[in-house]
């Protein structure tokens, strides 16, 4: 059984296109988030959600919108993509609000905008 | 300003040597701390944490903290050939957030 799984695990598009990521995560933590890994491996958290409110939003264009329909599901819609949304995008989640015991990643999505 | 440095490396160590990667942080009140393994192409795996000054051992991995001087670091001892990868310092603070490095790429020689 995967704990954080994510899908798609491979995106590729074209500008200008709309697309989502989807997160879900077996370990009843109450607690997730995304973070964007760039080509020189810097993970930068973009979002977190505990328990379906938003508690972490960072500076991301407003093209980028979390969801979380439950503290299970966390997706990720991206709009009008552009050439720099070209990257692996990872889910994460943790047992509590905070980064107290570590997080446990998805996957990831390698998104490339062509 | 970078709030978690990592020395730059790549590192290249012989097979059963000693690898140490350092890191800095620039929150005073940072609480926990991690280091996380990635094999290329994969996700970050969670290896050790620490929370308090000193030394913790797990295995072949050795993590140190001195918020002193916002310093930890992480010593793999007789390092294999699947030591090799990126190693990732991470810091949590009381803003929820759980803040990376850039990573530092590890080789080791067989």
């Amino acid at each position: 059984d995967t704990a954080v799984s994510q899908t798609p695990k491979y995106l590729v598009t074209q500008m200008g296109n709309d697309k989502s990521i989807k997160c879900e995560q077996n370990l009843g933590h109450d607690t997730m988030y995304w973070y964007k890994q760039d080509s020189k491996k810097f993970l930068k958290i973009m979002f977190s959600y505990n328990n379906k409110e938003l508690i972490i939003n960072e500076t991301v264009p407003n093209r980028f919108s979390p969801k979380s329909p439950d503290k299970a599901h966390l997706n990720l819609h991206i709009n009008s993509l552009e050439l720099g949304d070209s990257a692996v995008y990872f889910c994460a989640s943790s047992q509590d609000r905070g980064p107290r015991y570590g997080y446990t990643f998805g996957s990831g999505t390698r998104l490339t905008v062509v | 300003q970078k709030e978690v440095e990592q020395n730059s490396g790549p590192l290249s160590v012989p097979e059963g040597a000693i690898a140490s990667l350092n890191c800095t942080y620039s929150d005073r009140v940072s609480q926990s701390f991690f280091w996380y393994r990635q094999y290329s192409g994969k996700s970050p795996e969670l290896i050790m944490s620490i929370y308090s000054n000193g030394d913790k051992e797990d295995g072949r991995f050795t993590a140190q903290l001195n918020k002193a001087s916002q310093y930890v670091s992480l010593l793999i001892r007789d390092s294999q050939p699947s030591d090799s990868a990126t190693y990732l310092c991470a810091v949590g603070s009381n803003d929820y957030k759980l803040s990376f490095g850039a990573g530092t790429t590890v080789t080791v020689r067989a």
